[in-house]
This record gives C-alpha cells, sequence and structure tokens, in this order.
C-alpha cells in the first residue's frame, strides 16, 4: 500500500543546534515533493518544493534533500530558533503524470527548547 | 505573496443546518481550488478538488450531495457542508494554486472550524 512517513511524531532540539526532519513514502513515484509548516489552528505555509531531479534545495537557514533510491526527503533547519516550533509536513504528488492531488504525511511537531 | 483567506474563521452551528465556508485569492488567480479536513492530531486529507467553471471532483468516501462545492470565478470558492451532524465538526481548510496541477505549491487559507452541537 502506498505510505507517507514522517518519522517522528515529535521532536525536541536545543535552541542553534539543526533539526533534521525526515519523511519516507513507499510505493509512490513523485515527480515534486513540498514540505509545508503548520501552526495550531493555521493552514500550512509553503516552505520549499523539491523535484525529483534535484538532490537539494535551500532557502535561507531551510534545506531539503531528495533521494529517490532511497525513498527519502530530508529537511533541516540551521541555527535553529524558538520560533521555528511547529508541525512541519511534507507532501508529494504522487505521480509524473502532474494533476494529481498533493498528499501529506502526518506531520512531525518541532519544539525549538531554548 | 499570495494570499488565500477563509470566512468565517469558526462556526458553531446546530445539527440538520447547513454551513457555507468561502475561500478567497487575494492577489492571484486561482485556476485551482482544494477543499481539505483536518481532525486533531492528524493530517490534511484531500476532500475535493475545483476548478474555475466545472464540477469538482471528490475524493473516495466524500459525498459530494453532502459537501457542495461552488467555484464560481477565479477568486472564490466555496463549501457548504448540509445537514451538518456532529461527526461534521472538523478543521476545514482550502488551498489554491495558480497552476493547473497539484504539482505546483499551493497556498492555504486560514482554515475554519466547524463545531456542529
Amino acid at each position: 500500500s502506498q505510505k507517507i512517513e514522517q518519522n517522528s511524531e515529535a521532536l525536541n532540539i536545543q535552541e542553534g543546534k539543526t533539526a533534521t526532519l525526515t519523511c519516507n513514502y513507499t510505493n509512490y513515484s513523485p515527480a515534486y515533493l513540498q514540505w509545508y509548516r503548520q501552526d495550531p489552528g493555521r493552514g500550512p505555509v509553503f516552505l520549499l518544493l523539491i523535484r525529483e531531479n534535484e538532490k537539494e534545495k535551500r532557502k535561507e537557514r531551510l534545506k531539503v534533500t531528495f533521494d529517490t533510491t532511497l525513498k527519502q526527503s530530508l529537511f533541516h533547519i540551521t541555527a535553529s530558533q524558538p520560533a521555528d516550533s511547529a508541525t512541519y509536513l511534507c507532501a508529494l504528488v504522487p505521480s509524473r503524470r502532474g494533476n494529481e492531488k498533493l498528499t501529506f504525511g502526518t506531520g512531525t511537531r518541532l519544539t525549538i527548547i531554548p | 505573496g499570495a494570499v488565500v483567506s477563509q470566512h468565517p474563521s469558526w462556526v458553531i452551528c446546530k445539527s440538520g443546518t447547513s454551513v457555507k465556508i468561502e475561500c478567497r485569492s487575494l492577489d492571484f488567480q486561482a485556476t485551482t481550488m482544494f477543499w481539505y479536513r483536518q481532525f486533531p492530531k492528524q493530517s490534511l486529507m484531500l476532500m475535493a478538488t475545483s476548478n474555475e467553471g466545472s464540477k469538482a471532483t471528490y475524493e473516495q468516501g466524500v459525498e459530494k450531495d453532502k459537501f457542495l462545492i461552488n467555484h464560481a470565478s477565479l477568486t472564490l470558492s466555496t463549501l457548504t457542508v448540509t445537514s451538518a451532524h456532529p461527526e461534521d465538526s472538523s478543521f476545514y481548510i482550502c488551498s489554491a494554486t495558480p497552476g493547473l496541477a497539484a504539482s505546483y505549491e499551493q497556498y492555504f487559507g486560514p482554515g475554519t472550524r466547524l463545531t456542529v452541537t
């Protein structure tokens, strides 16, 4: 069956350290993978999109990697700050045909401890 | 950046009544809009996809006669929960994209908390 798993339901990281979140998928061949941030009671906010032919994408303190062999994406926040505390969702478009629905993982609740 | 609004942000209604939720793209034309539902501590589940001027495409298990979607213009989509029941209580979130495909980044509204008593 098809699955998107974000390994940690919750992750606590000391301020200033790098937070690394994992997204694994099975039985998908996604053309795109996206990462979103969601704060409690709010809609998700788009962070980064990475294509299947891209190994890595960066945006300020954020870095995303995409390994189609391992079927895994890693999301890194460097120099983490308490304001980075939120739930982070990975999402993928399940096939290369395009025009498919965006399927979300269950999310990782990240807490940055001052 | 692209902004999507939702109205109302929260609503309480009695069982058996209908509730309409609006989703607007404020600074871009949304070719495609999506409606999601999110239960506590769960991820977003897509309910339906709507394209301007055409009928919505519903996901398996979502009753199209209960969740009426109208995408009348490139900036407005509405979701009407008809004959609401307590099990319909949830967080409803819309998203919009300027592209035709879900692979484009989506801009989400702030969500509508529906409580059916």
